[in-house]
């Protein structure tokens, strides 16, 4: 069975320090992948997805960036975290024409 | 541009009673259409989905959702709410085609089961 792994569950770092979030899924090969966020009174917001290694396509413009290292990884990033980057960041796959979720991880920037 | 409304920001029942959440999309043709519930903190757990067929689909934890076309609705139902149902309820679509399928949610709907 297939299973979503989030790495880490909660951060928080001071405004300007880089970010680095991680997705690991197992027991399937090659999903695609995305990256959504949930921001208090925003509803849940598609970042980014990927439809195989190194392949990545933004939704929307902002200063996070994505990237697919490996065949189940998919890595959330960015350089100088801004205020409005607290959120709750959720990475799902997909299966059988579905998305399944991970646990998130709670981001809050101070 | 598709969009998914739900209604009713927040709901309360009393345990047993019966549930209906609301939703409504706006979409070039039939999507995919998906319910999924949120606890507090939590990942989000598919209940049911939609795809073709039956109009009735059945999922987990005693969940049914009725698809009708004419109305773009695809509401959620439970015919007796336990309170381990307290969560937030989103529903979501998705393209029937295409090589990614980009979920567009609607803006929850929380619900209370009073004891």
């Amino acid at each position: 069975s297939q299973t979503i792994h989030q790495w880490p569950a909660t951060l928080v770092q001071p405004v300007g320090s880089p970010l680095s979030l991680e997705c690991t899924v197992e027991g399937t090969s090659n999903p695609n992948l995305y990256w959504y966020r949930q921001a208090a009174g925003r509803g849940l917001q598609l970042l980014f997805y990927s439809v195989g290694i190194g392949q990545i396509s933004s939704e929307v413009p902002q200063n996070l960036s994505a990237s697919r290292p490996q065949d189940r990884q998919f890595i959330l990033s960015s350089k100088k975290l801004l205020l409005s980057d607290s959120g709750f960041y959720l990475c799902a796959y997909e299966g059988a024409d579905t998305q399944y979720f991970g646990p998130g991880t709670r981001l809050t920037v101070l | 541009a598709q969009s998914v409304t739900q209604p009713d920001i927040h709901i309360t029942v009393s345990e047993g009673a019966s549930l209906e959440l609301r939703c409504n999309y706006s979409y070039g043709a039939t999507p995919y259409l998906f319910w999924y519930v949120q606890s507090p903190g939590q990942g989000l757990q598919l209940l049911l989905k939609y795809f073709s067929g039956d109009t009735l689909v059945q999922g987990i934890k005693g969940f049914e959702a009725e698809f009708k076309r004419s109305q773009s609705s695809f509401n959620l139902r439970k015919p007796s709410v336990h309170w381990s149902d307290a969560a937030e309820y989103f529903c979501a679509v998705a393209p029937s085609s295409g090589s990614a399928r980009q979920l567009t949610f609607g803006s929850g709907t929380q619900l209370t089961v009073l004891p």
